[in-house]
């Protein structure tokens, strides 16, 4: 398998601009999650999906991020308009369908999005 | 809440030495507790796990034992290598919010 997909890998922006950050998950996994990670905060969970629907956005830091499922094997975290302060290392990660107890919390992570706002 | 504490770093180490990373965490009933390695420029990746108390996770020369009464899910390795150098991450899975919820990470450094 490919393992997740993130694109871009890099992106530099202005400040104002907006940004789309992409995600393919791997195929059969059912759960979707974005985490942001920075030197300050260390990493933070964004909000995830279970089967396209989004369950839990309370990490999303405020109105300018947003963050969709279209279907099963593509999701996009959008920030706009983008600040400085939103410049971060962004993954995507996904997971196979919950079992009862065992490999709970067991997550694949992409490579991550570095984003950089100027 | 649910929250996991690890040792803040850099750890830095001479190639074959003794590696321990120490975790500890808080959390409402029996949590599944893991360790994730970032290295340099890429995702986290699991190294091992534990899902009950007393359990040992072990992978590529790591180990970890899950301690319910100490709380504890500290990472050891007996020789590390330079390959090594990456930052880990403590881990628990908590049953309240059905979430992971991460440790700051701990850089390790390793020189040979």
């Amino acid at each position: 398998d490919a393992g997740v997909i993130q694109s871009p890998r890099h992106e530099v922006t202005e400040m104002g601009q907006e940004v789309t950050l992409r995600c393919k998950p791997i195929s059969g996994h059912d759960y979707l999650f974005w985490y942001r990670q920075t030197m300050m905060r260390g990493l933070e969970l964004l909000i995830y999906f279970n089967n396209n629907v989004p369950i839990d956005d309370s990490g999303m830091p405020e109105d300018r991020f947003s963050a969709k499922m279209p279907n099963a094997s593509f999701s996009t975290l959008k920030i706009q308009p983008s600040e400085p302060r939103d410049s971060a290392v962004y993954f995507c990660a996904s997971s196979p369908p919950r079992r009862v107890g065992g490999d709970r919390g067991f997550i694949y992570f992409g490579e991550g999005s570095w984003l950089t706002v100027v | 809440g649910d929250s996991v504490t690890q040792m803040e770093g850099p750890v830095t180490l001479s190639e074959e030495a003794f590696l321990t990373i120490n975790c500890t965490y808080t959390a409402t009933g029996y949590p599944s507790l893991f360790w994730y390695v970032q290295y340099p420029g890429e995702g986290l990746q699991l190294l091992l796990k534990a899902t009950k108390a007393d359990d040992k996770g072990s992978n590529k020369g790591f180990e970890a034992t899950y301690r319910k009464e100490t709380t504890s899910f500290h990472l050891e390795k007996g020789s590390v290598q330079v390959s090594d150098s990456a930052v880990y991450f403590c881990a628990l899975h908590s049953y309240n919010t059905d979430k992971l919820i991460f440790g700051t990470g701990t850089r390790l450094q390793v020189f040979p």
